[in-house]
């Protein structure tokens, strides 16, 4: 069952600029990954925050967690062109299998 | 990390015909996910597959339609039965670290386009 909501569901920027995507969710969480997905391919995993963390980096990504508001935040900075692609967040509850949200469609132009 | 496969990358097939997708991955695990991308939408869970266990499948989707296949820990298939424009999508595998709990790892897709 889907259940993050991303925000926006489309992000143009250009080359050098961050860019700021919103996750929200509506029930309590073990984990929440954040993946990328180029052109209708295979996903990419970029980083899961516990939920007893508050923030994560790796590399040009920053990712915080508030889990008292059920939302998350996925902070890319210095964009380039090929960061161009969609960004989904998932969740993670008690289960094993992912619930994800419809996404953000990021255009970095040059 | 895990290193997915899937046979086919793509297809495009007959109303009225199944495909059988394959999932290879180059380590032992002991879950894996088969995901439905419909176009421009998220991705939704079908099934999941634990090796020795029958398949357990998500609220929407039936055993008639997705047979699933778990040999051993390192491979699964999923067959699209009767298949109809609407199944149209990218389906992908994916599978999860030690204990279910942690990062999951997703295969390329099959892009199948159903005329």
């Amino acid at each position: 069952s889907q259940q993050g909501e991303e925000d926006p569901q489309a992000l143009s920027i250009q080359e050098g600029e961050n860019a700021t995507m919103n996750c929200s969710y509506k029930t309590s969480i073990n984990n929440l990954q954040w993946y990328r997905q180029n052109s209708g391919r295979g996903l990419v995993h970029l980083i899961l925050i516990r939920s007893n963390e508050r923030e994560k980096h790796s590399g040009r990504l920053r990712v915080t967690l508030d889990t008292s508001k059920k939302s998350s935040s996925l902070l890319i900075t210095a964009s380039r062109a090929a960061d161009t692609a969609s960004y989904f967040c998932a969740t993670l509850d008690s289960g094993y299998a992912l619930n994800f949200g419809k996404g953000t469609s990021l255009l970095v132009t040059p | 990390s895990a290193v997915i496969s899937q046979k086919p990358s793509r297809d495009i097939c007959q109303r009225g015909t199944s495909l059988t997708i394959q999932c290879q991955v180059d380590s032992q695990v002991t879950m894996m996910f088969w995901y439905r991308q419909q176009p421009g939408q998220s991705l939704t869970l079908i099934a999941t597959a634990n090796q020795g266990s029958e398949a357990t499948y998500e609220s929407g989707f039936v055993i008639d339609k997705f047979p699933i296949s778990r040999p051993n820990l390192t491979f699964s298939t999923l067959t699209v039965s009767n298949m109809s424009p609407e199944d149209s999508s990218i389906y992908l595998c994916s599978v999860a670290e030690t204990g279910g709990q942690e990062t999951q790892y997703f295969g390329p897709g099959t892009r199948l386009l159903v005329l």
